[in-house]
């Protein structure tokens, strides 16, 4: 298993400003995620993280709006960029292995825009 | 299109009671298929996947191909089963999570 903390757990911005999610595993992994979790609703994935390269976005998500990085293999951030209202959401963080299909969840951080 | 459907937002019974929380989903493929469980204020952890065919917390469920489900049982509910309960499908080659809108199980006293 892996233990993974995310800073901060909440936050609220302005609007048109931007935040820096810090996701940190207490172990390498290979693979790290992050998600979306708007109220009332299910989780989304944003993007994979990959280390030492640019994150694949899904349908939807794009760099500008979500930039990702991930230095190595227990650290990675998600920033939200030019926030708006609709922004306002849980994002989580999650991991794997390749050779495990479970993904650990970080607490998430609780994000209200302005 | 790939999605998990999970019918009831909110499943109210009593404690000792069945609890069934229905679970479908839309796939061409053979798909991994996961239960996942947030309860207050923690994380959502894994609750079981159905390769491994096993009981956790009393809790099983079945992949049934013909009717594309995987519903989650258990025969007699306890109040610390309250949660939020979300299913999840890996299509084959990926590591992506498909989420269902989850649902929210209170087990009445």
């Amino acid at each position: 298993s892996a233990v993974i903390s995310q800073k901060p757990s909440r936050d609220i911005c302005q609007r048109g400003t931007s935040l820096t999610i810090q996701c940190q595993v207490d172990s390498q992994v290979t693979m790290m995620f992050w998600y979306r979790q708007q109220p009332g609703q299910s989780l989304t994935l944003i993007a994979t993280a990959n280390q030492g390269s640019e994150a694949t976005y899904e349908s939807g998500f794009v760099i500008d709006k979500f930039p990702i990085s991930r230095p190595n293999l227990t650290f990675s951030t998600l920033t939200v960029s030019n926030m708006s209202p609709e922004d306002s959401s849980i994002y989580l963080c999650s991991v794997s292995q390749t050779s495990s299909r479970e993904q650990y969840f970080g607490p998430g951080t609780r994000l209200t825009v302005t | 299109a790939q999605r998990v459907t999970q019918p009831e937002k909110l499943l109210s019974v009593f404690k000792g009671a069945p609890v069934e929380l229905k679970c479908n989903y839309s796939y061409s493929g053979s798909p991994e298929l996961f239960w996942y469980v947030q309860y207050s204020r923690q994380r959502l952890q894994l609750l079981l996947r159905h390769i491994s065919r096993e009981s956790i917390k009393g809790f099983t469920a079945d992949l049934n191909k013909g009717e594309t489900s995987f519903h989650l049982k258990k025969p007699f509910a306890q109040e610390e089963d309250s949660a939020m309960y979300y299913c999840a499908l890996i299509p084959a080659g990926t590591y992506k999570y498909i989420f269902g809108t989850g649902t929210r199980l209170k087990v009445l006293a």
